[in-house]
């Protein structure tokens, strides 16, 4: 079963604009990551927030952590027409289990 | 350093026939992991290898098998293929695997068709 839950399902954006994606979860977990992919191409991966932090930046992408909520949201900002991809989150849950994909936003930034 | 390869790029196979996938991880990462994607499941996990022993299993049926070298290469296998089994197959490899709070390092997967 999926663990993550991404939202909104596909995000549409004009290039400068920023993008926010959701997802939502339901066990503790050690981490959570987010990757990207495109089209037919393997995951690429972006962040990883642990479990006892709340944000963290990296370059374009903000990643915040609500564990209390069960919940993580990925920002990017100043969007290029590059950034057109589908992301994904993941979590880490705690215990020895493997790492648990979500269904994905596609987003797309026009030019 | 080479990043993760998986061979075939695509394949296509007739159902009721048997399928070999290849994937070579990173130099040095001893976990590989084997995930399906389509697009009505998303990416559903089939199983992870950790120095040639199988670590973690996904809800998959026994056509779906997997086995990991001293090399740390991997290959799965897909018996009495299904046309259902149409699907990207991904492999992904780490250091440590599950429970070493780390990301994987996707292949560019395996794209098969099963007509």
């Amino acid at each position: 079963s999926q663990q993550g839950e991404e939202d909104p399902q596909a995000l549409s954006i004009q290039e400068g604009e920023n993008a926010t994606m959701n997802c939502s979860y339901k066990t503790s977990i050690n981490n959570l990551q987010w990757y990207r992919q495109n089209s037919g191409r393997g995951l690429v991966h972006l962040i990883l927030i642990r479990s006892n932090e709340r944000e963290k930046h990296s370059g374009r992408l903000r990643v915040t952590l609500d564990t209390s909520k069960k919940s993580s949201s990925l920002l990017i900002t100043a969007s290029r027409a590059a950034d057109t991809a589908s992301y994904f989150c993941a979590t880490d849950a705690i215990g020895n289990t493997p790492l648990v994909f979500g269904k994905g936003t596609r987003l797309s930034v026009i030019a | 350093k080479a990043g993760v390869t998986q061979t075939p790029r695509y394949l296509i196979k007739t159902r009721g026939q048997q399928v070999t996938l290849s994937c070579s991880p990173i130099s040095g990462h001893r976990s590989v992991s084997w995930y399906q994607q389509t697009p009505g499941q998303g990416l559903q996990f089939l199983f992870e290898y950790f120095s040639e022993t199988q670590r973690n299993k996904g809800n998959f049926p026994g056509r779906f098998s997997g086995r990991q070298f001293s090399n740390s290469r991997s290959e799965m296998n897909v018996s009495t293929l299904e046309l259902g089994d149409s699907a990207l197959y991904l492999c992904a490899s780490s250091l440590f695997g599950t429970g070493g709070n780390e990301k994987l390092f996707f292949g560019s997967g395996t794209q098969l068709s099963v007509l």
